[in-house]
């Protein structure tokens, strides 16, 4: 059972709406990511973090931002959400190469 | 960046018979690293090979790596139901730290 939890599971929300998705883990990994994948694609880095006050965006461009204050949280916002927006979006954390664990996900949706 | 691309896009096969997909890549890698997904569900990690490594087993699973081809196989011997789901293989190199490129998958049905 995963020790990274995502919120909300689902978000149906307005064109130009604020909304940060949340992701927490409970195993102290230092690294975290944001991966956005939109269905029967493959999963794309769009920012990641080494460590508290460390982030940094990932290879696909996102209008989105993170913030790392605390080692076990890593949320992500959205200031103006669009129908673009609309994905999947996938939350991990790891210690080393070996034990990356991924979140169940969010499923955005930007009417 | 796209790094690997695994190859069928959909497998259908049924319980019993193994299932093989493939992953190729571009660049010289660390490791690469296959991962399952269920159905609008997060990813499972499953095995990670070395870039120094040619063959590797857990369980039911066989994987493979060809770094002079840039490819690595992934066996699901004697394939169940419940192995139903999207495959990804993913890799990193030095450039990337620990962030993963992943490929855009293969779609397993195991029918009964």
């Amino acid at each position: 059972e995963a020790d990274i939890y995502q919120t909300p599971r689902y978000l149906v929300i307005g064109t130009g709406k604020k909304i940060t998705l949340e992701c927490s883990q409970t195993m102290g990994h230092d690294k975290m990511y944001w991966y956005q994948q939109d269905p029967g694609m493959e999963l794309h880095l769009i920012h990641y973090s080494y460590g508290v006050n460390s982030t940094e965006k990932g290879d696909l461009s996102s209008e989105s931002t993170v913030s790392r204050i605390r080692t076990e949280h890593f949320p992500l916002t959205l200031e103006s959400a669009r129908p673009s927006h609309t994905s999947q979006y996938l939350c991990a954390s790891s210690k080393s190469e070996m034990d990356r664990v991924f979140g169940s996900g969010t499923q955005l949706s930007v009417l | 960046s796209q790094q690997g691309e695994e190859d069928p896009q959909a497998l259908s096969i049924q319980e019993g018979e193994n299932a093989t997909m493939n992953c190729s890549y571009k660049t010289s890698i660390n490791n690469l690293q296959w991962y399952r997904q269920n159905s609008g569900r997060g990813l499972v990690h499953l095995i990670l090979i070395r870039s120094n490594e040619r063959e590797k087993h857990s369980g039911r699973l066989r994987v493979t790596l060809d770094t002079s081809k840039k490819s690595s196989s992934l066996l699901i011997t004697a394939s169940r139901a419940a192995d139903t789901a999207s495959y990804f293989c993913a890799t990193s190199n030095s450039n990337s730290g620990y962030a993963l490129n992943f490929g855009k998958g293969t779609s397993l049905l195991v029918t009964p």
